[in-house]
């Protein structure tokens, strides 16, 4: 138990589905992270915020559309996503800081088909 | 960003020390050094993080050459529960800001029993 708390834990969806992955952190972090794992990929970071605000978009498309309504909470909203997005997504905070660690939840493996 | 170089794999007994290499020749003087590892379906796991001087904790030991371009994770006894992809990442601490953290392909260690 890391104190990131991802839900669902498995989500599968069709193409022309919307669905929310949900994230959530009591552990008093200013910063929160989406990335995202394909299989056989390295790690990429999707979408930083830093106290509410999104501070870096890692050249995300659209359909892929982050919220973050407080400091603990994260969603990242899919529509119309594509079979090659399947993924597992995983949201990670901190206190933002080069000196601090992440702490990361155990992801939500999104199926699209 | 700088970058780091790990062996794609690594194999080691089972109560054995195990030393996992990281270079970082690029590393800038506001880079902390950082350890996570993953294992198999979960999220990244922190490890250790150092800036310059060697640091001990509970799960391992991080050696950090003096001119800080590598550096090494060392697991003082290795069982088979730590098994899982390590991952050497340099992260700025950039006053303040959140910058995500840049993954690479990390070390698969490989522990025989």
């Amino acid at each position: 138990e890391t104190g990131v708390t991802q839900t669902p834990r498995h989500l599968v969806m069709g193409m022309t589905n919307k669905k929310s992955l949900k994230c959530e952190q009591h552990l008093g972090h200013n910063a929160m992270y989406w990335y995202k794992q394909s299989a056989k990929k390295p790690l990429e970071l999707m979408f930083v915020y830093n106290f509410k605000e999104q501070t870096e978009n890692n050249s995300v498309p659209s359909r892929f559309s982050p919220e973050c309504p407080n400091s603990s909470h994260l969603f990242l909203h899919l529509h119309t996503l594509q079979p090659e997005d399947s993924a597992l997504y995983l949201c990670a905070s901190s206190q933002g800081t080069g000196y601090t660690e992440a702490f990361f939840g155990q992801g939500t493996r999104l199926t699209v088909v | 960003d700088a970058k780091t170089t790990q062996p794609n794999s690594m194999e080691s007994n089972e109560e054995e020390p195990v030393h996992l290499p990281c270079n970082h020749s690029t590393i800038s003087g506001t880079d902390y050094i950082h350890w996570y590892r993953q294992l198999p379906s979960q999220g990244p796991e922190y490890v250790i993080h150092g800036l310059t001087s060697n640091v001990n904790n509970r799960m391992a030991s991080l050696a950090i050459a003096e001119d800080r371009k590598s550096s090494t994770l060392i697991l003082h006894r290795a069982t088979l529960r730590d098994a899982a992809v390590y991952y050497c990442i340099l992260n700025r601490n950039s006053g303040g800001g959140a910058d995500g953290l840049t993954f690479g392909k990390g070390t698969h260690l490989i522990i025989q029993p």
